[in-house]
């Protein structure tokens, strides 16, 4: 279908660790959009890749667009407790405007 | 230059009422879209609206649930009889243009039924 898979559904970190979230999808994607929503907040956009082997970075944040454009990642280099949230990817759907959203990976970030 | 507003931000009904989620759009989008969201679960789509056109409620219970954005207003989504298991986060966004690029969120209205 037009669902897109993400895992882990959790991770647990320690701060200064690295953490990365996969987003797979059985068909090619037009485009590949993040959001991070922290606890009791709303989904806020970070980014959408476009193009096949795309790699973006904010910051510590590193997003990537695979060759095939099947999957993607979002990793985060020395995790720091501000990060704690929710991370998902975005699919958009047949219908324009229509996102799928993948379940989320749950980030705790440990002092 | 106001985001998203949604209100409330909390709801409590009792089973049987009508919850009215109303949503108003950044300034200058006319696309709007509601999702729902379960405790640790992702967002899923309910419905998405331009002024006066529902464009796609394919995700939206065909009973009990309705959604409208009216050329003057805020976009509403009305719950009618509600039940235990419409407890949820309803988040309304809203972009310019209607290719999905970058949504804008609210905050959200957490709906409890008791």
């Amino acid at each position: 279908g037009q669902q897109v898979m993400q895992i882990p559904q959790y991770q647990h970190v320690q701060e200064g660790e690295d953490f990365t979230t996969y987003c797979n999808s059985s068909t090619t994607l037009s485009n590949i959009q993040w959001y991070k929503q922290r606890p009791g907040g709303h989904p806020v956009f970070l980014i959408q890749l476009v193009k096949s082997g795309e790699v973006k970075k904010q910051k510590r944040l590193t997003f990537q667009f695979g060759e095939a454009k099947k999957n993607s990642s979002l990793h985060i280099t020395a995790t720091q407790t501000t990060d704690v949230g929710t991370y998902f990817c975005a699919r958009r759907g047949s219908t324009l405007g229509r996102l799928y959203f993948g379940r989320g990976t749950q980030l705790t970030v440990w002092p | 230059n106001a985001g998203v507003m949604q209100n409330p931000r909390h709801l409590v009904r009792r089973r049987g009422q009508e919850a009215r989620l109303r949503c108003s759009p950044m300034k200058g989008h006319s696309h709007v879209y509601w999702y729902r969201q379960l405790p640790e679960e992702g967002l899923k789509f309910m419905v998405y609206l331009q002024k006066e056109n529902i464009i796609d409620e394919s995700g939206m219970p065909k009973e009990r649930f309705s959604a409208e954005f009216p050329k003057e207003g805020p976009s509403i989504l009305r719950i009618q009889q509600v039940v235990r298991g419409d407890s949820a986060a309803y988040f309304c966004a809203s972009s310019s243009a209607g290719d999905g690029y970058g949504y804008t969120f609210g905050s959200g209205t957490r709906l409890t039924v008791v």
